[in-house]
């Protein structure tokens, strides 16, 4: 298995407070990215990250900022939560090889906003 | 209209039976195709990726068809532990950004 880890694995908070959400990797890999997953939807990425200090908007990133200041780390922060924002969080990783990037992931993240 | 659709299923398959499910993607510039398995709770998992001339691993097939715009997964001989939800991912830019079917599920019966 990839060597990705995601903190915490679950977590419970209340509307309004701002929440940080991590993603570490031991690969050494490019990409990095964070997604949401909720029933129906499949996986929306939020934000994704193409190199340090390097990040860019997904599809649903409002209320939503990234930071990678290390090639390993990814952090997704939520501004101030929404009960909008309870959700499955998964980070993935990839690099490329041969234009065919299979992405790796995390165990994910169980957020709660109640 | 979604960018990448699947049936959702459940698709039911005594064990032992053959399945096999589409995944239609709307970009025709789409470069790569991935399936990927994902059990109840838990982080996706690379099943395989799909090549344009088709490929095979283990019971697993999978099948890419430009033309209609669509990729294709078969589980031969399923076992009950293929029970899971099998997500269709395809990617069109050239770095590496994905787009993710909300999932076909398959349940496998004794």
């Amino acid at each position: 298995d990839a060597g990705i880890t995601q903190s915490p694995r679950h977590k419970v908070t209340e509307t309004g407070t701002p929440v940080t959400l991590r993603c570490h990797q031991t690969e050494n890999h490019r990409y990095m990215y964070w997604y949401r997953q909720d029933p129906g939807h499949g996986l929306r990425l939020i934000h994704y990250s193409y190199g340090v200090k390097d990040t860019d908007k997904g599809e649903v990133s409002d209320g939503y900022s990234v930071s990678r200041s290390k090639t390993e780390d990814f952090l997704l922060t939520l501004e101030s939560a929404t009960s909008s924002q309870t959700s499955v969080y998964f980070c993935a990783i990839s690099e490329s090889d041969s234009n065919n990037y299979e992405q790796y992931f995390g165990p994910g993240t169980r957020l709660t906003v109640t | 209209r979604k960018e990448v659709e699947q049936d959702p299923g459940p698709f039911n398959v005594p064990e032992g039976a053959t399945v096999a499910f589409n995944c239609t993607y709307s970009n025709s510039a789409s470069q790569s195709f991935f399936w990927y398995r994902q059990d109840c709770r838990k982080e996706p998992k690379l099943l395989m990726s799909v090549y344009s001339s088709g490929n095979e691993d283990g019971r697993f097939t999978a099948q890419l068809n430009r033309a209609s715009q669509y990729i294709s997964l078969l589980i031969r001989d399923s076992k009950l532990s293929d029970s899971a939800t099998y997500l269709c991912v395809v990617n069109a830019d050239s770095w590496g950004k994905f787009q993710f079917g909300a999932g076909t599920q398959v349940v496998v019966t004794p």
